[in-house]
């Protein structure tokens, strides 16, 4: 599977627009990126995933370049209860692979 | 609909003990999985699971044993259990879709004193 490089940690402030970047450069061409989010004592829960080009539902926007070696997403207007660990996967789990390997994530912090 | 329910939420046990922590999923789903996480670390695989009566070794399997005799539940065995085991395991579920998202439950903090 697709190793994934991510920042440790991010600070925010309420309202503000914050983009995570996820690098993934030996990703496959079966490959999906998917990201989750966890809060302190539960378990993580899923986000968003894409494959390629822009992604967007009610929670956030995924952007993904041509060449799919990195991932951005986008959290719109953030607020404090966003503050939690941010997961991106890469793989085509489901198929033949079923490996699902997390990475150390990246803590957003947000304030006031 | 309960989702993925973990039991038990906490547990002691002291070096050599064994115990079973229980997954249980009422989705249907065909993939299950086990992870631990540790502080300040990500989530690290332990055993998965693509079907009942299947299991496959992942990241970090080593002291660790897993049955999936029923579609519904998989089970993590600790034989002889080390401090080095305490951490918190979540175990997740997916459905067999393509890139199907992972649900998961809300974890069993382990102590191995």
């Amino acid at each position: 599977l697709a190793k994934t490089t991510q920042p440790i940690s991010m600070d925010s402030y309420e309202g503000q627009e914050v983009n995570i970047t996820c690098s993934h450069n030996n990703i496959a061409t079966n490959d999906y990126i998917t990201w989750y989010q966890q809060f302190p004592s539960q378990g993580p829960r899923f986000i968003i995933q894409g494959y390629k080009t822009k992604v967007t539902n009610e929670v956030a926007s995924l952007f993904i370049p041509a060449d799919r070696k990195s991932s951005t997403l986008s959290l719109p207007r953030v607020s404090l209860s966003d503050t939690a660990v941010y997961y991106c996967l890469v793989g085509d789990y489901g198929g033949a692979t079923n490996k699902l390997i997390f990475g150390t994530g990246t803590l957003l912090a947000v304030q006031p | 609909n309960a989702g993925v329910t973990q039991t038990p939420k906490f547990r002691v046990l002291k070096t050599g003990q064994s115990m079973t922590l229980l997954c249980a999923q009422d989705m249907n789903h065909e993939y299950m999985y086990w992870y631990r996480q540790d502080p300040g670390m990500g989530l690290r695989l332990i055993h998965y699971s693509v079907g009942e009566g299947t299991t496959a070794k992942g990241e970090v399997p080593d002291g660790y044993n897993v049955s999936r005799l029923k579609k519904q539940n998989f089970l993590l065995g600790l034989e002889s259990a080390a401090p080095s085991q305490t951490s918190v395991y979540f175990c997740a579920s997916s459905s067999r879709q393509l890139n199907e998202k992972l649900f998961f439950g809300s974890g069993t903090q382990l102590s191995v004193l």
